[in-house]
């Protein structure tokens, strides 16, 4: 079974531009999550989807978006890039069913997309 | 706040030894733990979680992890280390008791396992 695939792996972009993230969950499963990793701040969550719903979102700015597609495929915008948002950008999906149980499945990760603001 | 810590940066061990990564949460309810690990120019991979029950949980590549309520911590440990566990290790958390159920991540502990 493929894994979790992250198109593209590196970017490079210049301050001010919009950039687009791609992610296509293992198959079968329906929750996608995206996460950024920096090297001081670890895992930093940003939003998680759910059968093309956004579940739950972290804290950062409304530069930052996310949909979810009706065969799972999730994408990341992230608007108007800062120097700051350099980072390596994980996609995790999992088997989530919906509520309960579900919540204790684990994630499974891509690669990730590294972007590179310059 | 909800949060999760890990302590140490950095952990060094020689190989052979036991190896402990430290993990404390602060989360309103009653949590679902997990450990991942990060090798380098990859993506997290799962370890091990608790659900509930027995507090010490085992996972894969020989790892286990204990579950300590009172002390809200959940310790990495393996008997014998090798030079491949060397790595970023995230304990990460999953709050039932806020509704959200929110992934809260640690910031990383880098183990490095000398031969």
């Amino acid at each position: 079974k493929a894994g979790v695939t992250q198109t593209p792996r590196y970017l490079i972009k210049t301050r001010g531009q919009q950039v687009t993230l791609s992610c296509s969950p293992i198959s079968g499963h329906r929750s996608v999550s995206w996460y950024q990793q920096t090297p001081g701040q670890g895992l930093q969550f940003l939003f998680e989807y759910f059968s093309e719903t956004q579940r739950n979102k972290g804290n950062f700015p409304g530069r930052f978006s996310g949909r979810q597609f009706s065969n799972s495929r999730s994408e990341m915008n992230v608007s108007t890039l800062e120097l700051g948002d350099s980072a390596l950008y994980l996609c995790a999906s999992s088997l989530a069913a919906g509520v309960g149980s579900s919540y204790n499945s684990p994630l499974h990760f891509g690669n990730g997309t590294r972007l590179t603001v310059t | 706040a909800q949060s999760v810590a890990q302590p140490e940066d950095q952990v060094n061990v020689a190989e052979g030894n036991p190896l402990t990564v430290k993990c404390t949460y602060s989360v309103s309810g009653n949590p679902y733990l997990f450990w991942y690990v990060q090798y380098p120019n990859r993506g997290l991979q799962f370890l091990l979680k608790y659900i509930t029950g027995d507090n010490l949980v085992k996972g894969s590549y020989g790892f286990e992890a204990e579950f300590n309520k009172s002390q809200t911590s959940f310790h990495l440990k393996k008997p014998s280390a090798l030079v491949s566990d060397s790595a970023l290790y995230f304990c990460a958390v999953r709050d039932r008791g806020s509704g959200t159920y929110k992934y809260i991540f640690g910031t990383g502990t880098r183990l490095k396992v000398l031969a």
